[in-house]
Parts: structure tokens; C-alpha cells; sequence
């Protein structure tokens, strides 16, 4: 699986847009990228997950560049709830393959979301 | 509640024992995954099954590790002769099945060694 590169922390004042940067230069054809958070001693969420087109549901919005080198989370008005720490990860879509599905995470980002 | 469960949430042990965690994944969920997070750290795979067959195991686990999942539902994790070093949450997901979908995960199971 492709590595991720993200920021260790972002600030962000409650109300406001917070927009999470991933870099997944390395990033192959039939991967697709997934956001997860996960607020502090509880597991990981899935929030979203995308191939090369941007993706928008209930949580958040999902912006993959054309070349799909990078992408971009998008929480549309943060709130208080939402400070947690943010991954991208990369993983191969399944189909036959047997290898897919087990995800690599990096050490994420850490969201403080300020009032 | 239909998600995810593990039990016990915290476990504390001594060094030498074994222990045993349980996960019990989404009905319906043929895909079975472990991970292991330690303190400040994002989740490390270790395992995974696709019904009863265990597809793939990390280099992360060790011969003191192993994890079944007998009749393709819940799934047990042992470690045996239990270190410091494997302190950690102890985290299951569970997904649909291969393709493009999510991994649900449970609320982990914190074990410390002393």
C-alpha cells in the first residue's frame, strides 16, 4: 500500500472550515484513499473514501487532485466534537484479490478544533 | 447496538501470563481484521480473515500471537507468555467483504502488562 504523508497538527476555530491535507505521491491506479478519525481512546471512524472523484457525504467532503498525488478532507463547519486525529490512508480496492482491505496508517493528524 | 464489540475493554496482566480478547464483528461482515496501536501512534495491522481463513499475518506477530476466527464470526486474539512491550490497545474492524469497503472498527481492548 501506498504511504501517506500528513501534517502531525492543525488548529481550527469551531464554525470554520477545517481542510486536512494528504499527500499519496506514490499512490497506485486501483487504490482509493480513505479518511478515518478517531477521537481520543475510542477506535478509529470511517469517515469517507474516494477513487479519483471528489466525494461528498453527511460527514464531509472528500477533494482528490486530478493527478491523485494528494487530497484534501474537508469538515464544512468544525465543531468542538470534532477535534480528533485524522488519517489518510491508501488501500487497494478488492475485487479478487485476497491481499486487499488491510489498511497501513501513518500517525495521522491531530485536529484541535478552538471555540 | 449492531457494531462492532470487544471484550474485555481493559485488561491488566502480569508479565509471563496469557490473555485473550474477543471480537465480535457487524453480522453479515465476512471480513475480519486486528490491529495493534500503542500511545501516539496510528493502528499497526496484524491479521486479517476472510470467513474462518486467516489471509494474511504481520511480521509484527510474533509466535506468542495467534488469532482464530473458527466459524467465520467472532474472532479471538491469544498472546501468550505476555512482555511489556505488548502493552497496547488492541483494536478489531470488521467490512462487507473485498472492494472498496469501509472497516468498521470497535472500541479496542487496552491491555497493560506490569
Amino acid at each position: 500500500d501506498a504511504k501517506t504523508t500528513q501534517p502531525p497538527s492543525m488548529d481550527c476555530a469551531e464554525g470554520r472550515a477545517a481542510n486536512l491535507p494528504c499527500n499519496h505521491s506514490t499512490i497506485s491506479g486501483n487504490e482509493y484513499v480513505y479518511w478515518y478519525r478517531q477521537i481520543h481512546s475510542q477506535g478509529p471512524q470511517y469517515i469517507i473514501h474516494g477513487l479519483k472523484n471528489n466525494e461528498t457525504n453527511e460527514m464531509a467532503s472528500l477533494i482528490i487532485t486530478e493527478d491523485r498525488k494528494s487530497s484534501t478532507l474537508i469538515l464544512p463547519h468544525a465543531t468542538l466534537r470534532d477535534t480528533a486525529v485524522y488519517y489518510c490512508i491508501v488501500r487497494v480496492w478488492g475485487g479478487g484479490n485476497t491481499n486487499a482491505g488491510k489498511s497501513t496508517f501513518g500517525d495521522g493528524t491531530t485536529l484541535t478544533v478552538k471555540p | 447496538d449492531t457494531g462492532v464489540s470487544q471484550n474485555p475493554r481493559h485488561k491488566i496482566t502480569k508479565r509471563g501470563q496469557n490473555v485473550t480478547f474477543r471480537c465480535d464483528p457487524i453480522s453479515e461482515h465476512n471480513r475480519l481484521y486486528w490491529y495493534r496501536q500503542t500511545l501516539g501512534q496510528g493502528p499497526e495491522f496484524l491479521t486479517y480473515f476472510q470467513n474462518e481463513a486467516q489471509l494474511e499475518k504481520s511480521r509484527l506477530l510474533s509466535d506468542r500471537f495467534s488469532a482464530e476466527r473458527p466459524k467465520g464470526s467472532f474472532s479471538t486474539l491469544e498472546i501468550q507468555r505476555t512482555e511489556q512491550g505488548d502493552s497496547a490497545m488492541y483494536l478489531c474492524a470488521s467490512s462487507a467483504g473485498s472492494g472498496a469497503y469501509e472497516q468498521y472498527f470497535g472500541p479496542g481492548t487496552r491491555l497493560t502488562v506490569t
